[in-house]
């Protein structure tokens, strides 16, 4: 299954401020997409980063606040914008392949905080 | 559409008893169905994965999992808790291959010696 480096691993903000997370993948991916998981919630889906066009968002999420870019098959950003402590959140990487045979791998996380 | 329920938020066993986590799904397709166990501070782990093949699934740790169309469940078993098994588990849900998961709340599981 793919291998996937997400960075940075944690990050402490302040708030009104812009945080951009990283996600590369070691292999050509279908589809990738970005979670966040609340403190002590499940995982809720954000968007699905799509290579060469506009991701697609997930009610309750909005390009403005969480724009996403997607330039290959292998790389994606999530900039998480003008943060309020509410977006104190564990954000996740996911990559998926057509096949789904090796069903779906997740990045390690971004824990943010936001004082 | 497609959604989750995992029944039990938190489930407690005894080292060496078995283990059952409880999760039901609703979907407009014929579904893939994952677990995928989640440590303290740690990334997701998939355990194991129905994609319409045999409906008894082995995964890794001695967990497994049976696919009940009727029933519209998916719950995961071990006949034999370790420590280590203490984490979180999220039952999740794919209307098709590649598509976007939708994860049930979770199940904190702990283990007493």
């Amino acid at each position: 299954s793919a291998v996937i480096s997400q960075k940075p691993s944690r990050d402490i903000c302040q708030r009104g401020t812009s945080l951009t997370i990283q996600c590369q993948v070691d292999s050509q991916v279908t589809m990738m997409f970005w979670y966040r998981q609340q403190p002590g919630q499940s995982l809720t889906l954000i968007a699905t980063a799509n290579q060469g066009s506009e991701a697609t968002y997930e009610s309750g999420f909005v390009i403005d606040k969480f724009p996403i870019s997607r330039p290959n098959l292998t790389f994606s950003t999530l900039t998480v914008s003008n943060m309020s402590p509410e977006d104190s959140s564990i954000y996740l990487c996911s990559v998926g392949d057509s096949s789904i045979h090796y069903g779906y791998t997740f990045g390690s996380g971004t824990r943010l905080t936001v004082v | 559409a497609q959604s989750v329920t995992q029944l039990d938020s938190h489930v407690s066993v005894s080292e060496g008893t078995p283990v059952l986590l409880r999760c039901n799904y609703s979907s407009s397709y014929s579904p893939s169905l994952f677990w995928y166990v989640q440590h303290p501070n740690k990334g997701l782990q998939l355990l194991l994965k129905y994609t319409s093949a045999a409906t008894l699934v082995k995964g890794i740790n001695g967990f497994e999992a049976e696919f009940k169309k009727s029933e519209t469940s998916f719950h995961l078993t071990k006949p034999s808790a370790h420590m280590s098994d203490a984490a979180e588990y999220f039952c999740v849900v794919s209307a098709a291959a590649g598509n976007k998961l939708t994860f049930g709340g979770g199940t904190r599981v702990l283990v007493k010696p």
